[in-house]
């Protein structure tokens, strides 16, 4: 059973700060991996998305990359401001299931 | 531009009460799919579909139904509601599963009391 980590679970930080989340797989047969930003009480907004084909995507100041062979994401937000936070969350696609697992979240507190 | 709608936003249930949450999607998306999220855990898959007139159960599956009898609509049908299902509810849909982007609706906040 695929199992989805993400560390750390909260994390405050003052402004301006470059941060770096993580999301790692128990079972690295991930092909294609989401972050998404979800604000409380909305929903969850894709941020990313890493194609079978591809190692990492940028958009603005996030990065996001992924290697298949350790089951690992990471999520780079450069010169984060108050308006970052949220709770980011990763979903790797497994082929063979047609479904995406998510992790439960990182809670981000940017603070000015 | 409404993309993925939700109803309602927030119901309470008793328990025994049943209900359906409506979701429907202007994308033309094949892959539609339903998720419970509890506080501070990560979403779990309920039921997805792959095209009108097919769906499949997910991890939690116990406890609801669904149909799609369009591309557009993917109602879930709670019976006989339980404490237990007292979660947000997400609706997503994707025009691809293996490539494409998740778009979610709002959600639906449901207490079962």
């Amino acid at each position: 059973k695929q199992e989805v980590t993400q560390i750390p679970a909260a994390l405050s930080v003052p402004e301006g700060e470059n941060l770096v989340l993580n999301c790692s797989f128990t079972d690295s047969a991930i092909y294609n991996l989401q972050w998404f930003r979800q604000d409380p009480g909305k929903g969850l907004t894709s941020l990313l998305l890493i194609q079978s084909s591809q190692r990492e995507q940028t958009s603005g100041r996030l990065n996001a990359s992924l290697d298949k062979s350790s089951g690992r994401s990471t999520l780079y937000i450069a010169a984060s401001q108050p308006g970052d936070s949220a709770t980011y969350l990763c979903a790797g696609y497994v082929y063979n299931f047609n479904k995406f697992y998510f992790g439960s979240g990182t809670k981000l507190n940017v603070k000015p | 531009n409404a993309g993925v709608t939700q109803t309602p936003k927030f119901r309470i249930l008793k328990i025994g009460q049943s209900m359906t949450l409506q979701c429907a999607q202007d994308m033309n998306h094949n892959y539609m799919y339903w998720y419970r999220q509890d506080p501070g855990m990560g979403l779990k898959l309920i039921y997805y579909s792959v095209g009108a007139g097919i769906t499949d159960k997910g991890e939690v599956p116990n406890g609801y139904n669904v149909s799609r009898s369009t591309t557009e609509d993917f109602p879930l049908r709670l019976e006989l509601a339980a404490p237990s299902q007292t979660s947000v509810y997400f609706c997503a849909s994707s025009d691809s599963g293996s490539s494409g982007k998740l778009f979610f609706g709002s959600g639906t906040q449901l207490s079962v009391l």
